[in-house]
């Protein structure tokens, strides 16, 4: 079984502040992919960023970047000079070949004040 | 980039109809598709996986009497809820993957459902 955790059910950080979300799952395969989906208030699921486990390098996309650690199965999302847009819950996913299936984390809700 | 049209975006049923949603690839083809559903404030459960030309594969705990999935095309499928009930009103989003495994799902926008 596949297991993603969210420990943080409320972020806020102010515009132009950084923050970071976690993410810890758990698997036994060895090849698996890791996501970040964002779901503003419009509901509709939104890439952020993919992660290859067998990439050690640090995926980024813009002002979104991961910390991948493998040993400790943990994948927290840094969001760089934060957007009142940025506002949304983001949920990370795990997809592993075997399972075949996108598995979701609780999500955290994040808020951007001024 | 890939879209993935979900129809419609909400739906009002009486209690003990039947209601369907579609799920349409516009630009791509999808032999597999995945329905999810979404209660208020919570995370994204996988109900079925359906799969072109063949029986959906259903997730434990998912009736699969009650979620009727059909996949009759590499650019459609269609769930059905037969019987609703009011514990059914949830939003349900479906999502197809374009590419091989591990590429990321690209989803609808999602149905709301109420059941009166």
């Amino acid at each position: 079984a596949q297991t993603v955790t969210q420990s943080q059910p409320e972020m806020s950080v102010q515009e132009a502040e950084t923050v970071t979300l976690s993410c810890t799952y758990d698997t036994s395969e060895s090849d698996y992919y890791l996501f970040w989906y964002k779901q503003p208030p419009s509901r509709q699921m939104i890439l952020v960023i993919r992660q290859e486990a067998y990439k050690q390098q640090n995926a980024t996309e813009n002002r979104f970047s991961v910390n991948f650690q493998k040993a400790a199965k943990s994948f927290s999302l840094k969001i760089s000079d934060s957007q009142l847009g940025d506002a949304a819950m983001y949920f990370c996913a795990l997809h592993t070949g075997t399972a075949s299936k996108l598995t979701f984390g609780t999500g955290t809700r994040l808020q951007v004040t001024l | 980039g890939a879209v993935v049209s979900q129809h419609p975006s909400w739906v009002i049923c009486k209690s003990g109809t039947s209601v369907k949603i579609e799920c349409r690839s516009l630009d791509f083809q999808a032999t597999t598709m995945f329905w999810y559903r979404q209660f208020p404030k919570q995370s994204l459960m996988l109900m079925a996986t359906s799969n072109e030309g063949s029986k959906a594969t259903y997730e434990q705990g998912v009736e699969k009497d009650k979620f009727l999935i059909n996949h009759a095309s590499l650019t459609l499928s269609t769930l059905t809820v037969t019987s609703a009930h009011p514990e059914d009103s949830s939003f349900y989003i479906c999502s197809a993957r374009v590419g091989q495994e591990g590429s990321p799902l690209h989803f609808g926008n999602g149905t709301r459902l109420t059941v009166t």
